[in-house]
């Protein structure tokens, strides 16, 4: 079956610009992970979905970052007033189910912050 | 400070050896362990993992150890083959925890 897809694959936008990741888990999996990853880094956990329940934000370097997931599906990452640190790739990962750590990832979306 | 990390981040072997990626972790609340080859340009794909009252675990052409004595993982990949070449990261969950903690990985380069 089709495994997580993230769109879009690349963005570059300019400092201060809002931008919007959208990632699709893969069907049936209930539970969504957000990460970022820096260049030539390891991953840093950002945010955690489980359903329609209210995420796990411990992750979030900041207020200008924010998610939400529509229908305990689709989910969006948005990053307000973007900033040059902010650029790196992030990853979203989803898995069966909270408790079922095996998670899948998507091929990330590359953003870079001019 | 409490961490996963890796000892080498390049590794070196010869096509047709065993490569053997070790990681340390210093939580003894993590649970979870799991490895991942991440290509050029693409997300992290899933190789093996382990739970915490396991010591051992074989997959195909890989196996995990876990010694929580001295809190260390490794990754063995036996026979290894230039389709191996990439970055190998192992992770953490820490107990009660929703994400998964990284090491910053090992890049593992397989000679003809």
């Amino acid at each position: 079956g089709a495994g997580v897809s993230q769109s879009p694959s690349n963005k570059v936008t300019e400092k201060g610009k809002d931008v919007e990741l959208r990632c699709d888990p893969i069907s049936g999996h209930t539970a969504l992970y957000w990460y970022r990853q820096s260049l030539g880094q390891g991953l840093e956990f950002l945010i955690y979905f489980q359903g329609n329940s209210a995420p796990d934000k411990s992750g979030l370097p900041s207020d200008r970052f924010s998610a939400e997931r529509t229908g305990g599906s689709v989910s969006t990452l948005t990053i307000q007033r973007t900033q040059q640190e902010d650029s790196a790739v992030y990853l979203c990962a989803s898995s069966l189910a909270r408790g079922t750590e095996t998670q899948y990832f998507g091929p990330g979306t590359r953003l870079l912050v001019l | 400070g409490e961490s996963v990390g890796l000892h080498l981040p390049t590794l070196s072997v010869q096509e047709g050896d065993n490569s053997i990626i070790n990681c340390a972790y210093s939580n003894s609340a993590s649970d979870y362990f799991i490895w991942y080859k991440q290509e050029s340009g693409k997300g992290p794909q899933f190789i093996i993992d382990i739970r915490s009252n396991m010591d051992k675990r074989q997959g195909q052409r890989v196996t995990v150890l876990l010694n929580k004595t001295v809190k260390h993982l490794s990754l063995q990949i036996a026979a290894t083959q230039p389709g191996d070449s990439a970055v190998y990261f192992c992770a953490d969950r820490r107990g009660g925890a929703d994400g998964l903690t990284f090491g910053k990985g090992t890049h593992l380069i397989i000679q003809p």
